[in-house]
């Protein structure tokens, strides 16, 4: 397919575990999206990629939150010592330079 | 208050019209943007307006844009039950890539 892929769909973790979501985006697409969305809410920008570096990682809620994009095409968000509170549906978004993005079908993350 | 905001929840019949509004606080939107998400999926792009316009038709979408009062909406011609959905809508702001959220509308669309 063409579009931005994600996995796992499903990830189920105990607290204080380790987790890597990845996003493949679209091919060709320069700029690359996280954001997060809480059950019963829209979606919260996490970070953003132009190419390799993180142009504005604003979003990211402390420092157990951390992504890299080391050839400016996958994208893995990581999380150290998850909490309950991180349970989302972590989505991923790519365009071309600043235009309109494309979302992925999300990871859903539960932290038991 | 929120940047964007939106009605929770709308109930129409198939065929009829269905509007979904939105208000958003910053003046320095350049794109807004609909989003629909179906349960368990990802969002799915919909529609967008640029600032600088009034209205954007696409088959039976229909985006009006009101900026002096900061209101978006879309209008859903002859609504299916398909169309049942949460649809976001989302603001993009002068000098920033990121998108800024409402918490979406969740339109039922009854046989």
């Amino acid at each position: 397919g063409a579009g931005v892929s994600q996995t796992p769909s499903n990830k189920v973790t105990e607290k204080g575990k380790y987790v890597e979501l990845r996003c493949d985006p679209i091919s060709g697409h320069t700029a690359l999206y996280w954001y997060r969305q809480s059950l019963g809410q829209g979606p919260e920008f996490l970070i953003y990629f132009q190419g390799t570096g993180a142009a504005d990682d604003s979003g990211l809620p402390n420092d157990r939150f951390f992504a890299v994009r080391p050839e400016g095409s996958v994208s893995t968000l990581k999380i150290q010592r998850t909490e309950r509170g991180d349970s989302a549906v972590y989505l991923c978004a790519s365009s071309l330079g600043e235009g309109t993005q494309y979302f992925g079908p999300g990871t859903r993350l539960t932290v038991l | 208050g929120e940047d964007v905001e939106q009605s929770l929840f709308l109930s129409v019949r198939e065929g009829d019209s269905s509007v979904i509004n939105c208000t958003y606080t910053d003046s320095s939107s350049t794109y807004l943007y609909w989003y629909k998400q179906e349960p368990g999926a990802g969002l799915q792009l919909l529609t967008y307006i640029f600032s600088n316009m009034d209205m954007k038709q696409d088959q039976r979408l229909t985006v009006l844009l009101n900026k002096k009062d900061k209101h978006l909406s879309l209008r859903i011609a002859d609504t299916q039950t398909g169309d049942s959905a949460i649809y976001f809508c989302a603001e993009k702001l002068s000098g920033y890539s990121t998108l800024t959220f409402g918490k979406g509308t969740m339109l039922l669309v009854s046989p």
